[in-house]
């Protein structure tokens, strides 16, 4: 069971516009949430995360929105790089002693930043 | 720091081949883990350890075992190769189950084609 979606596989966006990926999940068990950048032969790595009890989390020209009601999360990336070109992977656990303390994935989406 | 080290980066395997895939960090972190990542499934959780002596199982964890002896070091085992296991496989690490980040560092990953 696919408990965390990333239902669009790929997006492209011209430079200097938002760029805007999403991410739903089933489990609501989930209190944490992570997006991953993984550039091709490389490893994921972290990007941004945003715990339950925000509704909002921003780093620079990324940032995170969760909607907790809607069991949805976003990343918005403004403005839009070519270097941002990449899969994102979206990133679920949670936390507390009755959990595996595992980490779901969602399948990614290519994003394609044009110049 | 080197980070998250993987070896093999190629593997080609016949079925029924057992092998073992190495991973070590040297940011004595308490969590490592295991994913595999195949297209369309993203990362898959196989096998994870939050300290030296103690592994559990992820989600995918049938045809692999796990050890943790050192806290540096994380192989996952291949007992019996089959070609359902052809996948990416990534090492990851984080400092601690219980802080308030689950950001994990990822290795390089091994490319693992079983024929």
């Amino acid at each position: 069971d696919q408990q965390v979606k990333q239902n669009s596989p790929s997006l492209s966006v011209q430079e200097g516009r938002i760029s805007i990926l999403n991410c739903d999940y089933t489990n609501s068990m989930f209190d944490y949430f992570l997006w991953y950048k993984k550039y091709p032969a490389e490893g994921p790595t972290f990007l941004i995360s945003i715990s339950s009890i925000k509704d909002k989390n921003e780093d620079g020209r990324f940032t995170v929105f969760l909607n907790k009601s809607a069991k949805h999360l976003s990343l918005h990336i403004v403005p839009s790089q070519p270097g941002d070109s990449a899969v994102y992977f979206c990133a679920a656990s949670a936390s507390g002693f009755d959990n595996n303390n595992d980490m779901r994935f969602g399948a990614g989406t290519r994003l394609t930043v044009k110049p | 720091n080197a980070g998250v080290t993987q070896t093999p980066k190629f593997q080609v395997l016949k079925t029924g081949q057992s092998m073992t895939l190495q991973c070590a960090q040297d940011m004595n972190h308490e969590y490592m883990s295991w994913y595999r990542q195949d297209p369309g499934m993203g990362l898959r959780l196989i096998h994870y350890s939050v300290g030296a002596g103690i592994t559990d199982q992820g989600e995918v964890p049938n045809g692999y075992n796990v050890s943790r002896s050192t806290t540096e070091d994380f192989p996952l085992r291949l007992l019996s190769a089959a070609p359902s296991q052809t996948s990416v496989y990534f090492c990851a690490s984080s400092y601690s189950i219980g802080s308030p980040t689950y950001e994990q560092y990822f290795g390089p990953g091994t490319r693992l084609t079983v024929t």
